[in-house]
């Protein structure tokens, strides 16, 4: 199985700031790299799909990029709506996600 | 609008089976663009896929850490398809998402039910 592993496992910013998440997998996923936003006591919503395309409605604040092992996140200036926990989540025959990022407030 | 809502139990005894139901609304679950997913989250933990099934009714499961326990069913004349989870432990206490699944190459989930908190306990 591909195993995702994120980091850091808690990122500590600024409404404003830039944000960097980063998912790195066991093995080739090529592009098929997904990301998600889970906000406290609410269901995943999918921001990115097959690693830089942006899911509808998504703000283009939020982008991704890389391919092969290493994947990231960027959202550029944090709104306040946007401190939530972040999961990758690959499909390379069997689905699986990483363990998340935990944005917070500084 | 495509939603989701699941429906089932929120409490099941040690031993006993899981069934939960997810209802379909805004597209149709024989779509051949879709399959639809099981995905779960154990408290203050990470998600964790458990299984789908197609819009022909195929199924996949994550194996082997579910054991055969799991099994996935649907029923195109109300829209919905179905969890069923034998011999569930403590370990199997967790919320319990239906999601779509995009149907292909990079599968995808989008969107998700609000999901279900399932615990298991005598």
């Amino acid at each position: 199985d591909t195993v995702l592993t994120q980091s850091p496992g808690t990122l500590s910013l600024s409404p404003g700031e830039r944000a960097t998440l980063s998912c790195r997998a066991s093995q080739t996923v090529i592009n098929y790299l997904s990301w998600y936003q889970q906000r406290p006591g609410q269901a995943p919503r999918l921001l990115i799909y097959s690693a830089s395309r942006r899911a509808t409605g998504i703000p283009d604040r939020f982008s991704g990029s890389g391919s092969g092992t290493d994947f990231t996140l960027t959202i550029s200036r944090l709104e306040p709506e946007d401190f939530a926990v972040y999961f990758c989540q690959q499909y390379g025959g069997s689905p699986s996600f990483g363990g998340g990022t935990k944005v917070q407030i500084k | 609008q495509v939603q989701l809502q699941e429906s089932g139990p929120g409490l099941v005894k040690p031993s006993q089976t899981l069934s939960l139901t997810c209802s379909v609304s805004g597209v149709s679950i024989s779509n051949n663009a879709y399959f639809w997913s099981w995905i779960r989250q154990r408290p203050g933990e990470g998600l964790e896929w458990i299984g789908d099934i197609t819009y022909s009714g195929d199924t996949y499961y994550r194996n082997p850490s579910l054991k055969g326990r799991v099994s996935i069913s649907a029923d195109t004349t109300k829209n919905q398809f179905s969890l069923n989870m034998t011999s569930v432990t403590a370990a199997d206490t967790a919320v319990y998402y239906c999601a779509r699944t995009y149907a292909s190459a990079s599968r995808y989930f989008d969107p998700w039910g609000q999901g279900t908190l399932v615990t298991v306990s005598s």
